[in-house]
């Protein structure tokens, strides 16, 4: 029963690199969602899915891009990197249009 | 956008007391939550709101939806060492659907020895 599973754990990018964080559920969940979470500051929402093939912006979507084609995969990726997306992201999951149940334990991304 | 102000922003107590937090809103909200956030992990759900004036436990937790909906508490009894963490409230407010939650800033619990 491995929850939400986020990969890597740690990555150091430099400014204009690209990449792809992973994220996968073992739960069947219908609903997905990114966040970011900075220092002093709330979980902001990015990108969120309600479904495979289904996925709506959050609070701060700029900069990043997401696609659903599975329930158990919802890939966020950063185009062009910039210091300005140095965070700590989080995926979460539920069962149906609902609030996230489960977090997975973060990505923890430095750009310099 | 909508803004969630949690105070204190952070505790120092000592094993076996008592502690309360509170969150309040800018606009009215329909459904209050409660996360714990421990060092290195994601989130928690530990609690969930739904009507104005409801009270919920979960163990030694009591969590309240504020009656102008605009407000939420939560408090923990006899607090220890695993209580540690940020506590955060969020809400999908009364303009979104429950897919777009704000998260407040957060309550940092720390117990003295």
């Amino acid at each position: 029963n491995a929850g939400v599973t986020q990969t890597p754990k740690f990555q150091v990018l430099k400014t204009g690199q690209s990449m792809t964080l992973q994220c996968a559920q073992d739960m069947n969940h219908e609903y997905m969602s990114w966040y970011r979470q900075d220092p002093g500051m709330g979980l902001r929402l990015i990108h969120y899915s309600v479904g495979a093939g289904i996925t709506d912006q959050g609070e701060v979507p700029n900069g990043y891009n997401v696609s659903r084609s599975t329930t158990e995969d919802f890939p966020l990726r950063l185009l062009s990197a910039a210091p300005s997306q140095t965070s700590v992201y989080f995926c979460a999951s539920s069962y149906g249009r609902g609030w996230p149940q489960h977090f997975g334990d973060g990505t923890r991304l430095s750009i310099l | 956008g909508q803004q969630l102000n949690q105070s204190p922003q952070s505790m120092f107590i000592q094993e076996g007391e008592d502690v309360s937090m509170n969150c309040t809103s800018s606009s009215i909200f329909n459904t209050w939550l409660w996360y714990k956030q421990e060092p290195g992990e994601g989130p928690v759900l530990l609690i969930a709101l739904y009507k104005a004036g409801e009270l919920t436990s979960n163990g030694r937790l009591t969590a309240q939806f504020g009656i102008t909906r605009k407000d939420s508490f939560l408090n923990i009894s006899a607090s220890i060492p695993s209580d540690v963490g940020i506590y955060f409230c969020a809400g999908p407010g009364s303009n979104f659907g429950n897919e777009k939650l704000t998260f407040g800033t957060g309550t940092r619990l720390t117990i003295i020895p």
